[in-house]
């Protein structure tokens, strides 16, 4: 069961350059989430998308932006990355938001930017 | 600000011993969620608690939801090396979003 899948593992980047972050969940879950890990701070999210073709911002959204491209992938984009995003990114799906049911997290992207 | 506080920040114990984590906050959520995350892995849910007081046990792990619905409590009776990880409660509020802890990292010693 391959669950929540996040690509890539690691990621190297220097300052101003532009990425993707790829997320793609198999559960036929509605709602998607990115968030970022950072020491001592927990998890905070990014964005979500509650369903298939709405997207909503979290408590962290600048410099990022995100795309629902269908009901199993939710990508997260780096336009000029800056070294303050050097972190942790997790990707999570659950079925349904709005709820209280758990959500399912992928094993995160390791972003080091220079 | 951290919405959620909890405490210890680091616990280091000899397998055997019991431990207990708090999560703390000023805010009532409507429920509660706790989650174990190891190394190079995302945070695997371990319990939701809903009703204020309510207690729910997972073999040797007790979770307490607060009466009033602000504070949790994760207990683990007689720890062994395999419950070492990075523990989180998250809340969820009105908007049912999450809202993480820092963590608390636990390290059983054989």
């Amino acid at each position: 069961n391959a669950g929540v899948t996040q690509t890539p593992k690691f990621q190297v980047l220097k300052t101003g350059q532009s990425m993707t972050l790829q997320c793609a969940q198999d559960m036929n879950h509605n709602s998607m989430y990115w968030y970022r890990q950072d020491p001592g701070m927990g998890l905070r999210l990014i964005y979500y998308s509650a369903s298939e073709g709405t997207t909503d911002k979290g408590e962290v959204p600048n410099g990022y932006n995100v795309s629902r491209l269908n009901k199993r992938e939710f990508s997260l984009r780096l336009e000029s990355a800056a070294p303050s995003q050097t972190s942790v990114y997790f990707c999570a799906s659950q079925r349904a938001g709005r709820s209280n049911q758990p959500q399912h997290f992928g094993d995160g992207t390791r972003l080091s930017i220079l | 600000t951290q919405l959620l506080e909890q405490s210890p920040q680091f616990l280091s114990i000899q397998e055997g011993e019991n431990l207990t984590v708090y999560c703390n906050s000023s805010s009532v959520f409507s429920s509660l969620q706790w989650y174990r995350q190891e190394p190079g892995e995302g945070p695997v849910l371990l319990v939701t608690v809903v009703t204020g007081g309510e207690v729910k046990k997972l073999k040797r792990l007790t979770f307490q939801f607060g009466d009033a619905r602000k504070d949790s409590s994760l207990h683990i009776t007689a720890a062994q090396p395999g419950d070492t990880g990075l523990y989180l409660c998250a809340g969820t509020s009105n908007d049912y979003k999450l809202s993480f802890g820092a963590g608390t990292t636990v390290t059983v010693r054989a």
